[in-house]
């Protein structure tokens, strides 16, 4: 079956640190992943998704950036981190273009930038 | 642009009343309707998918539909218990074009 694991679940950093996060999919070949990031309260908004190794498309632009080194490996980094990138990070990905089998998420990471 | 809208913010309920969360979109263009639940501090997970051509879809004591005409969808809840107390999320999953609602926070009453 297939899981997707990302880390850390909590991460509490000073404003100008680096940043990096990590998704990791099992169970699967060539998916399509995803970065969103949840503000409190709110739904979600899609940062980042891909569609193959160094495939990488921004839907905002902001302080961060993605990277897929691997097929089942997608980063989230960010060189100066800022107050307002704090947040709760979701990875998720689907089989897929068109992403019929639906998503599926990680467990999400809770940043804090202090 | 499609916006996803989720009414009402919050709902509470008696343990074992029936009930429906609502889900509205301004394009009904809907490509995959996705119902996620999402407990406090964790992520998502997937509940039902309803994809482009099919119109409803049920697992256990929850049934979803997907009304296209009229750009709506609704998740049913029968016999609620405590355990359902989530916040519930539906979304246009279209792959980089996905829009979610802000959610339904459900309490469900002992």
């Amino acid at each position: 079956s297939q899981t997707i694991h990302q880390w850390p679940a909590t991460l509490v950093q000073p404003v100008g640190s680096p940043l990096s996060l990590e998704c990791t999919v099992e169970g699967t070949s060539n998916p399509n992943l995803y970065w969103y990031r949840q503000a409190a309260g709110r739904g979600l908004q899609l940062l980042f998704y891909s569609v193959g190794i160094g495939q990488i498309s921004s839907e905002v632009p902001q302080n961060l950036s993605a990277s897929r080194p691997q097929d089942r490996q997608f980063i989230l980094s960010s060189k100066k981190l800022l107050l307002s990138d704090s947040g709760f990070y979701l990875c998720a990905w689907t089989r897929g273009l068109t992403g019929d089998y639906g998503y599926t998420f990680g467990s999400g990471t809770r940043l804090t930038v202090v | 642009k499609q916006e996803v809208t989720q009414i009402p913010a919050a709902l509470s309920v008696p343990e074992g009343e029936n009930l429906v969360l609502n889900c509205s979109f301004t394009d009904s263009a809907i490509y995959n309707l996705q119902w996620f639940r999402q407990d406090p501090g964790k992520g998502l997970t997937s509940l039902l998918l309803i994809q482009s051509s099919q119109r409803e879809q049920t697992s256990g004591r929850l049934n979803a539909s997907l009304d296209k005409s009229s750009g709506r969808s609704t998740l049913y809840i029968a016999a609620s218990q405590p355990g359902d107390s989530a916040t519930y999320l539906c979304a246009d999953m279209n792959a980089g074009k996905s829009t979610f609602g802000d959610g339904t926070t459900l309490t469900v009453k002992p």
